[in-house]
Formats: structure tokens, sequence, C-alpha cells
């Protein structure tokens, strides 16, 4: 079945510095893929999606891309910001299932002054 | 728009009681998702519903669960009778599913319930 591994947390990083969570991915066909962004006491936000190969998925600064011969989907940010601090997740949507997302575990990312 | 719309954003309740968790999707959305979130067990779907249709209940933890979508604006997940190990953050979810490259789903803002 599908299924979505991402890098175990919590990531604790200065203001400024970089951002990379990693993801992996096993699913059938060709998955849509997808970061959400869960701030505290708040639902999940979708932050940006990629729905082909090599396609780059942008949004507030954060990056994916769509990387099919390695099956992953990291993200990144050049410069992370206190606000940031969120919890990251990672998913698709498999062409097999067209409507049920499956996540990864989420990444706890915490940013200090 | 106003997004998908939960309510209430916190319940507090006794166990054996019944709870009633209820959803408005954002208009225009005709597939609609129940989810529900613990530390333990991370984001489990429990049901997703198109065109107000049950589609996949395989994730209903057990028969004191139980969800309708009368109408494609409106949808309750209930429980009864409330357990302890109930208390997570509910989730409801929408989207518009059919078209071509744009199954993203749109999370409320979610129900926090706990059962004492």
């Amino acid at each position: 079945g599908d299924s979505v591994t991402q890098m175990e947390g919590p990531v604790t990083l200065s203001e400024e510095a970089f951002l990379t969570i990693n993801c992996t991915y096993t699913a059938t066909g060709y998955p849509s893929l997808f970061w959400y962004v869960q701030y505290p006491g708040e639902g999940l936000q979708l932050l940006l999606k990629a729905t082909k190969a090599d396609d780059k998925g942008s949004n507030k600064g954060f990056e994916a891309t769509y990387r099919k011969e390695t099956t992953s989907f990291h993200l990144e940010k050049g410069s992370v910001q206190v606000s940031d601090s969120a919890v990251y997740f990672c998913a698709l949507i498999s062409s097999g299932s067209a409507r049920q997302l499956t996540f990864g575990s989420g990444t706890q990312l915490t940013v200090l002054p | 728009d106003a997004g998908v719309i939960q309510s209430p954003r916190h319940e507090v309740t006794e166990m054996g009681q019944e709870v009633t968790l209820r959803c408005k999707p954002i208009s225009g959305h005709n597939s609609l998702f129940w989810y529900r979130q613990t530390m333990m067990r991370g984001l489990e779907l429990l049901i997703y519903f198109n065109n107000n249709v049950p589609i996949d209940d395989s994730g209903m933890p057990e028969d004191r669960f139980s969800a309708k979508m009368p109408n494609a604006s409106f949808s309750t997940l209930k429980i009864q009778p409330s357990e302890p190990r109930d208390s997570a953050v509910y989730f409801c979810a929408s989207s518009f599913g059919e078209l071509a490259g744009s199954y993203e789903q749109y999370f409320g803002p979610g129900t926090r319930l706990t059962v004492t």
C-alpha cells in the first residue's frame, strides 16, 4: 500500500538557518505530493503541492521538488523565521485512490530567535 | 470563503455521554473527510463521503462511531457512548474531488474532545 516516511523530529533551528525536512514515499502509479503545515492549536493548511515528476511546489519561501527517481519530496527553506515553528506533514494521493490522503507522521519544527 | 467550519471547537464530556461533532464544508466541494489526531496514532482517516454518500468507513474505530451527511453543506460525527480513549482532536476536511489535479483537502480548525 501507499506510505510516506518523514524525517523524525523534533527539529530545532536558529532564525535564518537553512531548513530541510526529508520525505520519501511508496505509491502505485504517479501520485500527487503535498506538504501541509499545522500551527499550534490549528488545523492543517496546504503549504505546497506537486502533481508530476520534476514539478517544484513553492509557497511562503518553502520549496519541494517531486523526484520520481528517488521517490522523494524534501521540503526546504533558505532562511527560517520564528513564525515557521509548526508541525509539517508530507502527504500523497496516489492515482489508485484519488480521494484519500496518506500522511507521514509529521515533523515538529521549532525556530529560536 | 469562510473555509471549513467545525463546531464546537472544544468539547468536554463524561464517559458514557453522547457527543456530536459538526462540520460545514467549503461550498462547491463534493468530498468530505473526518480525521482523528492523537499523539500516539497521528492522523487517522475515519470516513469519507463523496456527493453526500459514505464511500469508505473502514477507519471508523467501532460501532460507537457514526457519521452522516444529510446534504452537501453539513456533516456530523457522533460518538455514543463516549469513552476516555476517544479523547483526541477531530478534523473535518473537504475537497473538490473530481477536478483532475485538485484533490488537495482543506481542513477545518478541529474539535478538541476530552472525555473524562
